[in-house]
């Protein structure tokens, strides 16, 4: 019920690009994307609700590919302010409210 | 109005202390969350209100219980806390359960002792 998140943690230099795959053993309709920086409540990135969606954020962009039940987060050329703790979510079993994935911990660093 | 404000922003209580902690957005969301979060986890669903009803309960304990006076508040009334539900307690609002992301306020840290 949870999805899977990967890599656990990623280190960067400034300008330097990531990705941060989601994925699911069932089958998804939607995935969220947040970023929760230390000591803060997380941030909405986005959404992406139809299979094979792309979206844009700034620099960081997301596909959803609903076939392999996964999505993918990217960040290019990353800046100091990218550095975070990354979650997907991806809807709960008993109705629609989201289950976060163990997150992805992103430190860019100059 | 774009936040979700939580009150407090600490809290200490005993194991037989009764508290509730607080939840207000002006958005017009009509869905509503508590989720619980330790430290490192990621943010762990409690309840969800949608119209103001309680529509998931992810089979938390009855020490705490959720309340939705209206389309803008949300409590979570606590009585009897052990001190492993420390946490920091999080509320989040979204347009609708389905299509729209969440915000979050900033949480109520959360020590019981």
């Amino acid at each position: 019920q949870q999805p899977v998140q990967s890599p656990q943690a990623v280190i960067l230099r400034e300008g330097e690009d990531a990705v941060i795959n989601c994925s699911s053993s069932k089958a998804l309709y939607s995935v969220h994307w947040y970023r929760q920086k230390h000591g803060e409540a997380p941030v909405f990135l986005m959404i992406l609700l139809k299979g094979g969606e792309q979206k844009g954020h700034e620099k960081i962009s997301a596909s959803f590919n609903e076939k392999k039940q996964q999505s993918s987060l990217y960040l290019t050329a990353s800046q100091l302010s990218y550095s975070g703790t990354y979650f997907c979510g991806t809807e709960n079993p008993n109705g629609y409210a989201l289950n976060f994935g163990k997150g992805t911990s992103l430190l860019v660093t100059p | 109005d774009t936040e979700v404000t939580q009150t407090p922003k600490h809290l200490v209580m005993g194991m037989t202390n009764k508290k509730s902690l607080k939840c207000e957005q002006h958005m017009g969301h009509r869905a509503m969350y508590w989720y619980k979060q330790k430290a490192k986890k990621p943010p762990e669903l409690m309840f969800v209100y949608s119209y103001e009803k309680l529509s998931i309960n992810e089979s938390v304990p009855s020490r705490f219980s959720p309340e939705c006076p209206n389309s803008s508040l949300l409590n979570l009334h606590l009585h009897a806390l052990q001190p492993e539900d420390s946490a920091l307690y999080l509320c989040a609002s979204s347009q609708d359960r389905y299509l729209h992301g969440y915000t979050f306020g900033s949480g109520t840290r959360l020590t019981v002792v």
